[in-house]
């Protein structure tokens, strides 16, 4: 099966403008998670989609934020309007359910502010 | 609340030596434990999981675990390693018993095998 996409690899903007990144989870993963990675510390969660309803969105850093997750399929994550410290690799993780546990990967998106 | 320490930011092993990456959590409910390797360039890919059974769990690559609930640990080890095993290496930790699925990482310690 095809793992989990995510769009754009890389991404540069500048500071006060707006960025919409894409993930394409696993065909049939109802669960569906955003993380980033700030250079050199850990991994945050952001927000947890089940389907469509957002389950968790608890990790997600200020209203500058939105994710959306029409028809419970793909998942869109805007910054508007971005700030030097959203800079970061942007994951995108997906799992058919809770029990399952393990969350499958994108290859992630490195978005830069300058 | 839940954490997790990756006490080494870097490990350095010859290739064919035995290799460990530690890693301690810190959870409140029951811990349900994995290891993610991150190749450059590339995503994060699974390799293994503690959820429950025995403490010493295998996985992908050669690579296992040791779940150790007394030291609150889960060491990723592999018994002979490879130039190939090179790359970042991330443990998490999620609450088994919360409906949250959210997975808290630790920094990742990076491992580089020479010839």
């Amino acid at each position: 099966e095809a793992g989990v996409t995510q769009f754009p690899s890389h991404s540069v903007i500048e500071k006060g403008q707006t960025v919409t990144l894409r993930c394409d989870p696993i065909s049939g993963h109802d669960n569906l998670y955003w993380y980033r990675r700030v250079m050199g510390k850990e991994i945050k969660f952001l927000l947890h989609f089940v389907k469509e309803s957002k389950q968790d969105e608890s990790g997600m850093p200020n209203n500058r934020f939105l994710a959306e997750r029409t028809g419970g399929t793909y998942s869109t994550l805007k910054v508007q309007p971005a700030e030097l410290e959203d800079s970061g690799v942007y994951f995108c993780a997906s799992s058919r359910s809770l029990t399952s546990s393990e969350q499958y990967f994108g290859p992630g998106t490195r978005l830069t502010v300058t | 609340a839940q954490s997790v320490a990756q006490p080494e930011d870097q490990v350095n092993v010859a290739e064919g030596n035995p290799l460990t990456v530690k890693c301690t959590y810190s959870v409140s409910g029951n811990p349900y434990l994995f290891w993610y390797v991150q190749y450059p360039n590339r995503g994060l890919q699974f390799l293994l999981k503690y959820i429950t059974g025995d403490n010493l769990v295998k996985g992908s690559y050669g690579f296992e675990a040791e779940f150790n609930k007394s030291q609150t640990s889960f060491h990723l080890k592999k018994p002979s390693a490879l130039v190939s095993d090179s790359a970042l290496y991330f443990c998490a930790v999620r609450d088994g018993g919360s409906t949250l699925g959210r997975l808290y990482f630790g920094r990742g310690t990076q491992l580089t095998v020479w010839p």
